[in-house]
């Protein structure tokens, strides 16, 4: 069974850095691209950033590049998302989710870590 | 960049079929994935590929797409089906994962 767990979400001020992390199990880490996508509280689904297997491609929003940097340990069945230069803005749930095939759908979501920023 | 709409709302009654539109430019050329997401809880995917259901999807739960709409049906409509409702594709001309504003599905 295909698991994702994130960890790392806090309250940070405006300006602040942090890093999410999500551990995967349930199935080969490294076979498979990987998202981030977040959601304020009482919005819609924003995706972030998108990894590929082996690291090699990666995507973000235009609301984030630049700020945020997405990486992977594969040794360790880990996704990450820097965050840095925070404002109120990005205060939300972050997701993990596994991508299907390089491009195509998100077939399995973590449970998300809630992202606050605010001084 | 690519925009996907979708109403805000959607209300059926019990037992009736709810559809739920998601509207593109030329979408009937990608493929259109749609996730349902109840309060509290992390997306789920309900449809992949216009019209493919996971395993443990009910049949109930169906997709198509044509020109510049795809629908998600929902026949037999139940109480648990009452959620938010989002469709998504792969916009390959910025290679980004795209979003619609979501739905959300109140059963009357």
């Amino acid at each position: 069974e295909v698991h994702l767990v994130e960890s790392g979400g806090v309250v940070e001020q405006p300006g602040g850095s942090l890093r999410l992390s999500c551990v995967a199990s349930g199935f080969s880490f490294d076979d498979y691209g990987m998202h981030w996508v977040r959601q304020a509280p009482g919005k819609s689904l924003e995706w972030v950033s998108f990894i590929s297997w082996d690291g090699s491609r990666l995507r973000y929003a235009d609301s984030v590049r630049g700020r945020f940097t997405i990486s992977r340990d594969n040794s360790k069945n880990s996704l990450y998302l820097e965050m840095n230069s925070l404002r109120a803005e990005d205060t939300a749930f972050y997701y993990c989710a596994k991508d299907r095939s390089g491009g195509s759908y998100l077939d399995y979501w973590g449970q998300g870590s809630l992202v606050t920023v605010s001084s | 960049s690519y925009v996907l709409t979708q109403p805000p709302s959607v209300s059926e009654a019990p037992g009736k079929t709810a559809r739920i539109t998601c509207g593109g430019n030329k979408i009937g050329s990608k493929s259109v994935h749609w996730y349902q997401q109840k309060p509290g809880q992390a997306p789920l995917l309900v449809i992949y590929n216009d019209d493919d259901r996971p395993s443990g999807i009910p049949e109930r739960l169906s997709g198509s797409n044509s020109g510049n709409t795809a629908t998600l049906t929902i026949s037999r409509v139940e109480a648990g089906d009452e959620a938010d409702y989002y469709c998504q594709v792969w916009d390959t001309t910025s290679d980004h994962v795209v979003f619609g504003g979501g739905t959300k599905l109140t059963v009357l």
